[in-house]
Parts: structure tokens; C-alpha cells; sequence
């Protein structure tokens, strides 16, 4: 299995909700990542946990806040977001953090309205 | 200050090689090239990874001169479906830390 997992495809929230983004990977990979990308931009990193924890924030807004309940699991806790946050949110899993050799799901479209 | 350059599109032809290249004057001395497709909604996908000289897979080549400042992406013999943006992934020092820095992103267009 070779696959990283997002739930869900699509998701429209207005600035009062609360959702998550759900990712899960059984490749045994002990680096998982979420990853910000606007339209015809590359992908922007914002956390990585190795080995359960996280190991890098790229200084992101609080309203965003990472949870990595297992090595397969990650999820994006979603909170007050601001329309500018309308994205397509990538997770992305490899071996360990020093291996360049990402595995993406296809990522969640998000509409902050 | 470490910056990872490619052309912002390219246009093709069904059947002709495409070379891509991508500019890293600063890359970390023990670190890979990493080359990745994306397509619209999708996420990226791993092409091909080198470290030196020329890696070849069964999608792609990867040329690395000597210096390592620069890598060349070749798609032999492109179809329709190989139109997507085509993204290098450099590793940089920075500091103690390690940081990844992706290319724009080249937008492929691959005409009948």
C-alpha cells in the first residue's frame, strides 16, 4: 500500500466553524507533513512531525493546530479560519524527515466563506 | 540566499523529449534532487531523485552536472496525458537547520 489517505476531498466552512482534515498512511513512513498549496503556487510546508512529534511549525496561525494520534495518523484541527485561508491542503508522509522522496494524498479543497 | 529557479511554462509536442531545468546554486552538499508531476486536484507525485551524473527510471532521466548547481529533468517521447507542472524539490543549509525549497513549478503543455 502505497498511498496517503485525505478526508475529506471538499470542504466548505464558514468562519465560525470547527473542522478537521484527517490523513492516514500504512507505509510505515515515520515523517508526515501538511502542506498549503494556492492555486498555481507550490506547495507551501507548514508542520512536520517525526516520529510522532512535531518537529517543525513554519510559523503558522494558531487557528490551524496539528494532531498526530499515531505514526499513521495526522489530522488538521481547523478553527475561525479567515477566507484567505482557501486552499488545497495536502498531507504528505516519507521514510523519515532527511528523505526528499514524498508521498502526497490528493488533498482537501477548503472554501472558507 | 537559497533560491531553486525553473522556467514557468514550456510547450511540446506529442512524441519529442522535454527537458526541463532547474536552478539550485546553494544546495546542501549531502542532499538529493527530487522531481515531482502534479496534476490539477491532485497532489504531487515523486518522479525521479538524484544525487550526481544520470539516474534514468522507467518515466525519466535526471541529468546532475558536477557541480550539482543545476539538474535537468528529461521526459523522452511525451504524450497528452504528461501535461501537468513539474516541480524540483532542492534541500538548503540553512543554519543548523535543513530546510526544502521548491521550484514555481513549470507548467508543461503537450500539444497533438
Amino acid at each position: 500500500d502505497t498511498e496517503v489517505t485525505q478526508t475529506p476531498k471538499h470542504l466548505v466552512m464558514g468562519m465560525t466553524n470547527k473542522k478537521s482534515l484527517k490523513c492516514e498512511q500504512h507505509m510505515g513512513h515515520r515523517a508526515m507533513y501538511w502542506y498549503k498549496q494556492k492555486a498555481k503556487k507550490p506547495p507551501e510546508l507548514m508542520f512536520v512531525y517525526s516520529y510522532e512529534k512535531l518537529s517543525i511549525n513554519e510559523s503558522v496561525p494558531s487557528r490551524f493546530s496539528p494532531e498526530c494520534p499515531n505514526s499513521s495518523l495526522l489530522n488538521l484541527h481547523l478553527h475561525a479560519l479567515q477566507p484567505e485561508d482557501s486552499a488545497l491542503y495536502l498531507c504528505a508522509s516519507s521514510l523519515d524527515t532527511f528523505n526528499e522522496k514524498l508521498f502526497f494524498g490528493s488533498g482537501t479543497q477548503l472554501s472558507v466563506l | 540566499l537559497a533560491k531553486t529557479t525553473q522556467p514557468i511554462s514550456m510547450d511540446s509536442y506529442e512524441g519529442q523529449e522535454v527537458n526541463i531545468t532547474c536552478s539550485h546554486n546553494n544546495i546542501a552538499t549531502n542532499d538529493y534532487i527530487t522531481w515531482y508531476q502534479q496534476f490539477p486536484s491532485q497532489g504531487p507525485r515523486f518522479i525521479i531523485q538524484g544525487y550526481k551524473t544520470k539516474v534514468t527510471n522507467e518515466v525519466a532521466s535526471l541529468f546532475i552536472p558536477a557541480d550539482r548547481k543545476s539538474s535537468t529533468l528529461s521526459l523522452p517521447r511525451v504524450s497528452l496525458s504528461d501535461t501537468a507542472v513539474y516541480y524540483c524539490l532542492v534541500a538548503y543549509n540553512a543554519g543548523n537547520n535543513r530546510k526544502l525549497i521548491w521550484g514555481l513549478g513549470t507548467s508543461l503543455a503537450v500539444n497533438p
